[in-house]
């Protein structure tokens, strides 16, 4: 049962562009969302997190919004650089209780010069 | 402050062999997240140590356990290796179930079976 899901497997945007990343979660229990990106022969790096009772979280380039009706959070990269090209990995959490990351099947973005 | 480390980095190994994975922490992190990634499957958490104890774990067989040591170091370790246990096996540090819950990664081991 996959509670966290990246539909898109890959995505290509030209660089300058907006690029958008979506993920969706049927565990309404999840209040914590975060996005990691990981680069070929390296573990996944941390980028951006989002609390249950925001709707929005900005650091500088990266932008992820939250609509807890739908389920569904987005990362947005703007504008996206070749650097950016790597595969993108949503998770939650529930914060109360000792709980685990689960972690969606991932998003390739391919920034084209 | 010095990142997550995993060894080994690759290992090639037998089916029916076994394996052990060590993965060091950041300095003052307690809990230890282990995942196994394959294509098309994302991150499967396999499980999390904090504080020498097993707290949480997720659904593979009992040929897949870990442990953790005083210093917040883990191992992991397949008995009876089958070839679908050829992945990309990574450990994550984390402060341990409070804000920030950000988990941080080493490189990985990748784990092919022969």
């Amino acid at each position: 049962d996959q509670q966290v899901k990246q539909n898109s497997p890959s995505l290509s945007v030209q660089e300058g562009r907006i690029s958008i990343l979506n993920c969706d979660y049927t565990n309404s229990m999840f209040d914590y969302f975060l996005w990691y990106k990981k680069y070929p022969a390296e573990g996944p790096t941390f980028l951006i997190s989002i609390s249950s009772i925001k709707d929005k979280n900005e650091d500088g380039r990266f932008t992820v919004f939250l609509n807890k009706s739908a389920k569904h959070l987005s990362l947005h990269i703007v504008p996206s650089q070749p650097g950016d090209s790597a595969v993108y990995f949503c998770a939650a959490i529930k914060s109360f209780g000792n709980e685990k990351l689960t972690f969606g099947t991932g998003t390739r973005l391919t920034i084209i010069p | 402050k010095a990142g997550v480390t995993q060894t080994p980095r690759y290992l090639i190994k037998t089916r029916g062999q076994q394996v052990t994975l060590s993965c060091s922490p950041i300095s003052g992190h307690r809990s230890v997240s282990w995942y196994q990634q394959t294509p098309g499957q994302g991150l499967q958490f396999l499980f999390e140590y904090f504080s020498e104890t097993q707290r949480n774990k997720g659904n593979f067989p009992g040929r897949f356990s870990g442990r953790q040591f005083s210093n917040s170091r883990s191992e992991m370790n397949v008995s009876t290796l089958e070839l679908g246990d050829s992945a990309l096996y990574l450990c994550a540090s984390s402060l341990g179930g409070r804000v920030p819950y950000e988990q941080y990664f080493g490189p990985g081991t990748r784990l092919t079976v022969t």
